[in-house]
């Protein structure tokens, strides 16, 4: 997983906005995943974009991909105790099938 | 529930012996993944099939790690002769894969978490 970078924690209010920040190494990457793990339990799928995508938004979440360099972020909107939980970033090289994850990010929400 | 199911979630096992995880896969998906993932680290990819055949095998799948996919469907992990370092969730994932689709959204199961004593 050391080839995508996380910073490991985030800590944030109810109510307030999140931004959750990542880099990759791969230009060739092709998809870039934001999942949502909550402690004990596998990984969500929360949101994905296109490598020709500047940005997705799907209700509270924002994707921004700045593909020069290499710098994906995802963004909540209105972030709620909830959200608390570890957020992966992870990317897919053009030509593999298989992911490479960052170490995540821990969001802890206070009310 | 067509989720990805994974038995069992836990398992404690000693020093030696061999454990086995299932996964079922959601329906129809053709690629079946396995990943570890330990305290504080992101998934790490371990192997990945399409259908029946083992197409990839990560550095990390050791020759005391063995999976199949007999008929394409579901998948078992068996880990042989376990060790402490062994100790880990080890989750499996699905997608649809197809030259079409580049998207091959890949869905996690719950994971099963192994703890070797």
């Amino acid at each position: 997983g050391e080839d995508v970078e996380q910073s490991l924690f985030l800590s944030v209010r109810e109510g307030d906005s999140s931004v959750i920040n990542c880099t990759y190494t791969d230009s060739s990457s092709t998809y870039l995943y934001w999942y949502k793990q909550e402690p004990g339990a596998g990984l969500q799928l929360l949101t994905y974009i296109f490598s020709n995508m500047d940005m997705k938004q799907d209700q509270r979440l924002t994707v921004l991909l700045n593909k020069k360099d290499k710098h994906l972020s995802l963004r909540i909107a209105d972030t709620q105790t909830g959200d608390s939980a570890i957020y992966f970033c992870a990317e897919r090289r053009s030509g593999y099938s298989t992911l490479t994850f960052g170490k995540g990010t821990m969001l802890l929400v206070s009310p | 529930d067509t989720g990805v199911s994974q038995n069992p979630r836990h398992k404690i096992t000693k020093r030696g012996q061999n454990v086995t995880f299932r996964c079922d896969p959601i329906s129809e998906h053709n690629r079946l993944y396995w990943y570890r993932q330990t305290l504080g680290q992101g998934p790490e990819f371990l192997t990945y099939f399409q259908n029946e055949a083992q197409l990839e095998k990560s550095r990390l799948l050791s020759d005391r790690f063995s999976a199949e996919r007999p008929k394409g469907s579901f998948s078992t992990l068996e880990i042989q002769r376990t060790e402490q370092g062994d100790s880990a969730m080890y989750l499996c994932a699905s997608s649809l894969g197809s030259r079409t689709d580049l998207r091959n959204t890949i869905y996690f199961g719950e994971g099963s978490w192994l703890t070797v004593v």
